[in-house]
């Protein structure tokens, strides 16, 4: 069974600052990831995706790394902005591609 | 385009009762999930269904029952609550195929007292 471990329940970085938000998994039969953010009282909304064909994928002030013999993922925010306080999801696929267990979260606070 | 939709936002129960989170998507998405999220933890699947009449078994389906007669609507019942079930409930579509994400209504808040 696929387990997904975010270890950081939470994060505090200055604004312009990077955060780095961290996720392992166990199975990696999978090969497509993904991120989601969540604000209070709002359901997640996705943020990025990677596929194991790469080892990063970048989106603006958004990037992420796949280090697939690690099993790790890790999600990078240059430079972090307030707007960005919210919890961070990490997502892999389990069985059926449309699955997916969902990580812990780690709470990230960015600090003006 | 409302995307995905559930109601209601908040609902306290009482041990026993019995109730339906409504979720509805218009955007015509075949895949359809239902997740719990309890304080400090990730998102559990509870069910998912791939298209209507087709339904399946999450992580923690105990508890609930689904049912899905039109590709917008995917409602969950719950039978006899119990403190248990006290979470956030979300409901989610997606496209079919992989490497898709899945849209997030705002949630429902359930409070069993």
């Amino acid at each position: 069974d696929q387990q997904v471990k975010q270890n950081s329940p939470s994060l505090s970085v200055q604004e312009g600052r990077i955060s780095i938000l961290n996720c392992d998994y166990t199975n990696s039969m999978f090969d497509y990831f993904l991120w989601y953010k969540k604000y209070p009282a709002e359901g997640p909304t996705f943020l990025i995706s990677i596929s194991s064909i790469k080892d990063k994928n970048e989106d603006g002030r958004f990037t992420v790394f796949l280090n697939k013999s690690a099993k790790h993922l890790s999600l990078h925010i240059v430079p972090s902005q307030p707007g960005d306080s919210a919890v961070y999801f990490c997502a892999v696929p389990t069985s059926g591609t449309y699955k997916y267990i969902f990580g812990t979260g780690t709470r990230l606070k960015v600090l003006a | 385009n409302a995307g995905v939709t559930q109601t209601p936002k908040f609902r306290i129960l009482k041990i026993g009762q019995s109730m339906t989170l409504q979720c509805t998507q218009d955007m015509n998405h075949n895949y359809m999930y239902w997740y719990r999220q309890d304080p400090g933890m990730g998102l559990k699947l509870i069910y998912y269904s791939v298209g209507a009449g087709i339904t399946d078994k999450g992580e923690v389906p105990n508890g609930y029952n689904v049912s899905r007669s039109t590709t917008e609507d995917f409602p969950l019942r719950l039978e006899l609550a119990a403190p248990s079930q006290t979470s956030v409930y979300f409901c989610a579509s997606s496209y079919p195929g992989d490497r898709t994400e899945a849209f997030f209504g705002q949630g429902t808040r359930l409070t069993v007292v």
